[in-house]
């Protein structure tokens, strides 16, 4: 079966572009959910989608976007990128919205801001 | 404030050594879980402890769910250099928040041959 899989694995981006990142969750999984890495603040939560509407939100300004399809495919936009926004996305699927469906992440994206 | 405190920040020990990683919190949790992550890639599930005491065994990793539910360790017997990763541990926002976990910081191991 395969994993969540994002693509690109690699992005390097100049201020002020924006940006859409894009994951495929596992097959059968309806639950998406978006989180930002980065050395200083971890892993932060951006936002959960299930049967194409978003259900949660981090703290993040509304720079950040995201949809999900019919198929439980999901992007995540960025737009006007900043500095600060160098960081490793991370998507993650889960089979049911419960907090004890575990999630499995994929490998992330990797983006640099110049 | 963190949400949850995980210490140490950073551990590097020799292989054969044991080790135990700290997750506390001021909060009680209905669930915690352990994930690690290594370098280029994205976290994997360890383990979700649920009752408060729970003590749950994979290999030469135990995990320990404190009694009141506000606490968690990770304790690795003979640490082999494949253990070597992020270790993080993270808890659900609850109520209808699924898919939103809190982490925290993470604790970096680096085992040495």
């Amino acid at each position: 079966k395969a994993g969540v899989t994002q693509t690109p694995r690699y992005l390097i981006k100049t201020r002020g572009q924006q940006v859409t990142l894009s994951c495929s969750p596992i097959s059968g999984h309806r639950s998406v959910s978006w989180y930002q890495q980065t050395p200083g603040q971890g892993l932060q939560f951006l936002f959960e989608y299930f049967s194409e509407t978003q259900r949660n939100k981090g703290n993040f300004p509304g720079r950040f976007s995201g949809r999900q399809f019919s198929n439980s495919r999901s992007e995540m936009n960025v737009s006007t990128l900043e500095l600060g926004d160098s960081a490793l996305y991370l998507c993650a699927s889960s089979l049911f919205r419960a907090s004890y469906s575990p999630l499995h992440f994929g490998n992330g994206t990797r983006l640099t801001v110049t | 404030t963190q949400l949850l405190e995980q210490s140490p920040q950073f551990l590097s020990i020799q292989e054969g050594e044991n080790l135990t990683v700290y997750c506390n919190s001021s909060s009680v949790f209905s669930s915690l879980q352990w994930y690690r992550q290594e370098p280029g890639e994205g976290p994997v599930l360890l383990v979700t402890v649920v009752t408060g005491g729970e003590v749950k065994k994979l290999k030469r990793l135990t995990f320990q769910f404190g009694d009141a539910r506000k606490d968690s360790s990770l304790h690795i017997t003979a640490a082999q250099p494949g253990d070597t990763g992020l270790y993080l541990c993270a808890v659900n926002a609850g109520g209808t928040s699924y898919g939103k976990l809190t982490f925290g910081q993470g604790t970096i191991l680096t085992v040495h041959p």
